[in-house]
């Protein structure tokens, strides 16, 4: 079936250094890849997403960059911050779905100061 | 402009209980997905509903039901309830159509003893 891997499980960096997240994943068909941010008892939310169309999209110290050939996506975030601290989430639309989501599982990342 | 809001926040319930959670979608979006998300773990789609039908399923047992009201609203039904159900209960919602971007609600942690 459908599946969407995710590393690391773990990243741990210095105030003010980049973080990149990569993913994978199965379904050709997927055209929809979008990161999420969860912050501990909170819900998930969107920071970026990027179409099968574009190869990268950036939002200030956030990008993703996509790789259609090879299946795999990844978010990089530069000149972290503590409170970048979350567990990030990427995700792939399933195929000939209307929009849902099956989801990687999870990047715990942690700025330290 | 009201966003995701779900109810309610938290519930403990037995073994073999059913249980109903609700889902109110961001203003303007007519469509519901629901996504349970074990500790740890990412989201899993359960089930989508739109124009009061569930549109898409997920690989999730009979015991989880759910229906969508005129005014979009969601409910999620379980039957049965197992120790396992035990998770964050995520609605998401978003515009029909194509695949757009889903935004979740804060999510009702359901405890099964």
């Amino acid at each position: 079936g459908e599946n969407v891997e995710q590393h690391p499980s773990t990243l741990s960096v210095q105030e003010g250094d980049s973080a990149v997240i990569k993913c994978t994943y199965s379904d050709s068909a997927s055209n929809y890849f979008p990161w999420y941010k969860q912050e501990l008892g909170k819900r998930p939310q969107l920071i970026i997403d990027i179409r099968s169309n574009v190869g990268e999209k950036k939002d200030q110290r956030i990008a993703v960059t996509l790789n259609k050939t090879a299946k795999h996506f990844s978010l990089h975030i530069t000149e972290t911050q503590p409170e970048d601290s979350a567990v990030y989430f990427c995700a792939a639309s399933i195929r000939g779905s209307q929009g849902n989501l099956i989801f990687g599982k999870g990047t715990k990342l942690s700025v330290k100061p | 402009d009201a966003g995701v809001t779900q109810s309610p926040t938290h519930l403990i319930k037995t073994r073999g209980q059913q249980v109903t959670l609700r889902c109110s979608p961001k203003s303007g979006h007519d469509t519901v997905s629901w996504y349970q998300q074990a500790l740890g773990q990412g989201p899993q789609f359960i089930f989508q509903y739109y124009e009061e039908e569930e549109r898409q399923r997920g690989n999730f047992p009979d015991r989880f039901s759910g229906h969508q009201f005129p005014n979009y609203s969601s409910e999620l039904n379980v039957n049965a309830l197992l120790l396992g159900d035990s998770a964050l209960y995520l609605c998401a919602s978003s515009l029909a159509g194509s695949v757009n971007e889903q935004y979740f609600g804060p999510g009702t942690r359901l405890t099964v003893t």
